[in-house]
């Protein structure tokens, strides 16, 4: 069967630390994935989007891998903020020319000062 | 530019009515899609509608939801005779035309429906 799946544990790390988030796919062949944040009680909000046939993606503190041998995304947020803790949200398009969305359950990050 | 729109922002409807949920999309853009969040759980797509077209529902319900997006004015999902497992945030994006490239999404604030 077809899943995406988010580690469901909440990630605690200090500020000033790195982040690295992990989403995992089977039975899908996306054309890119994409990265969303979202707050409580909010919509998400698009972070990085990366293709199949490009390794790393960059925005700021921002890094986001693509394996598709490992069927595997990697979210970083390097040099971390309590600012930065929110669920962050993996989500693929399952290449059926639409663009809808399939999303993963998300990681809830937290960040102490 | 104003962002994606949605209203009203909560909802709530005993077992049995209906529930009416609208999306203004972010100006110039044609594209709409609908999801759906339960507690703990991820966004479920629901469908994708172009303006007077549906061009896919197939996470959307047979029964009791129905969606449109009319040439004029916002688009609607509705849901008829609610139960309580309909209970959940409702999401609404949009996109630009695409052209031929990947877009994000741009997501509203959602609307919580909450069935008694």
């Amino acid at each position: 069967s077809q899943k995406i799946e988010q580690n469901s544990e909440a990630l605690n790390i200090q500020e000033g630390k790195t982040a690295t988030l992990t989403c995992n796919y089977t039975n899908y062949s996306p054309a890119y994935l994409q990265w969303y944040r979202q707050d409580p009680g909010r919509g998400p909000v698009f972070l990085l989007l990366i293709r199949e046939n490009e390794k790393e993606k960059r925005k700021e503190r921002l890094k986001v891998t693509f394996d598709t041998t490992l069927k595997q995304s990697l979210f970083h947020i390097t040099a971390s903020q309590p600012a930065d803790s929110a669920t962050y949200l993996c989500a693929l398009d399952p290449n059926t020319g639409f663009q809808k969305l399939v999303f993963g359950t998300g990681t809830r990050l937290l960040v102490s000062p | 530019n104003a962002g994606v729109m949605q209203n009203p922002r909560h909802l709530v409807r005993r077992r049995g009515q209906e529930a009416r949920l609208r999306c203004s999309p972010m100006k110039g853009h044609s594209h709409v899609y609908w999801y759906r969040q339960l507690p703990e759980e991820g966004l479920k797509f629901m469908v994708y509608l172009q303006k007077e077209n549906i061009i896919d529902e197939s996470g959307m319900p047979k029964e009791r939801f129905s969606a449109e997006f009319p040439k004029e004015g916002p688009s609607i999902l509705r849901i008829q005779q609610v139960v309580r497992g309909d209970s959940a945030a409702y999401f609404c994006a949009s996109s630009p035309l695409s052209s031929g490239s990947y877009n994000e999404q741009f997501f509203g604030p959602g609307t919580r429906l909450t069935v008694l």
